[in-house]
């Protein structure tokens, strides 16, 4: 079984642009959650995905956004790149909830703003 | 809201001695996970605890779950450079979602 797969693996962009950063979930999982880590901050959790709803979200400014789609793939946008926003953006999936059951991460996309 | 806070931050530890991370919440959580990320790696799945005063083991690494569902910890016995990593717990309170640790970063000297 295919593991979560998030592309792309790296991205360089600078101030004011603007990135979409896509997650494949296992096959059968429903759920997609995402994460921004960077150094000394652990996982701050951006937003959660269901059946193409967002269930939940994180306190993240409006810049971020994300969707679900019909085969449960999501995206999420970054607009108006700051520095700051320079981390690795993880994705989980999961088969339903991600509050009672394990979460399969994939390997990340690693964003820097320049 | 909802905090869980992880310590210590940083461990160092020689290889066969013990190690343990400690996680509290600032709320009673409904389960606690833990998860290992290795250096270049991705968050990868250890365990769930769910009952209160639950105790799980794999290994040589103890899982437990305090009486009030408020705290946890981790323990590896006689650690090996394969333990190398950054240990994160992460809980969650009624309908709120995930709340990751910022993890503890345990490094193993040969």
């Amino acid at each position: 079984k295919a593991g979560v797969t998030q592309t792309p693996r790296y991205l360089i962009k600078t101030r004011g642009q603007q990135v979409t950063l896509s997650c494949s979930p296992i096959s059968g999982h429903r759920s997609v959650s995402w994460y921004q880590q960077t150094p000394g901050q652990g996982l701050q959790f951006l937003f959660e995905y269901f059946s193409e709803t967002q269930r939940n979200k994180g306190n993240f400014p409006g810049r971020f956004s994300g969707r679900q789609f019909s085969n449960s793939r999501s995206e999420m946008n970054v607009s108006t790149l700051e520095l700051g926003d320079s981390a690795l953006y993880l994705c989980a999936s999961s088969l339903a909830d991600p509050r009672n059951e394990k979460l399969f991460f994939g390997s990340g996309t690693q964003l820097s703003v320049l | 809201g909802q905090q869980v806070m992880q310590i210590p931050q940083y461990q160092h530890v020689q290889e066969g001695e013990d190690f343990t991370t400690y996680c509290n919440s600032s709320t009673t959580l409904s389960n606690i996970q833990w998860y290992k990320q290795r250096p270049g790696g991705h968050p990868v799945f250890l365990i769930q605890l769910v009952k209160s005063g639950e105790v799980k083991k794999q290994k040589r690494l103890t899982f437990q779950f305090g009486e009030a569902k408020k705290n946890s910890s981790l323990h590896i016995t006689a650690t090996q450079t394969t333990d190398v990593g950054t240990y994160f717990c992460a809980g969650n309170s009624g309908n709120t979602p995930l709340v990751f640790g910022k993890g503890t970063r345990l490094s193993v000297i040969a």
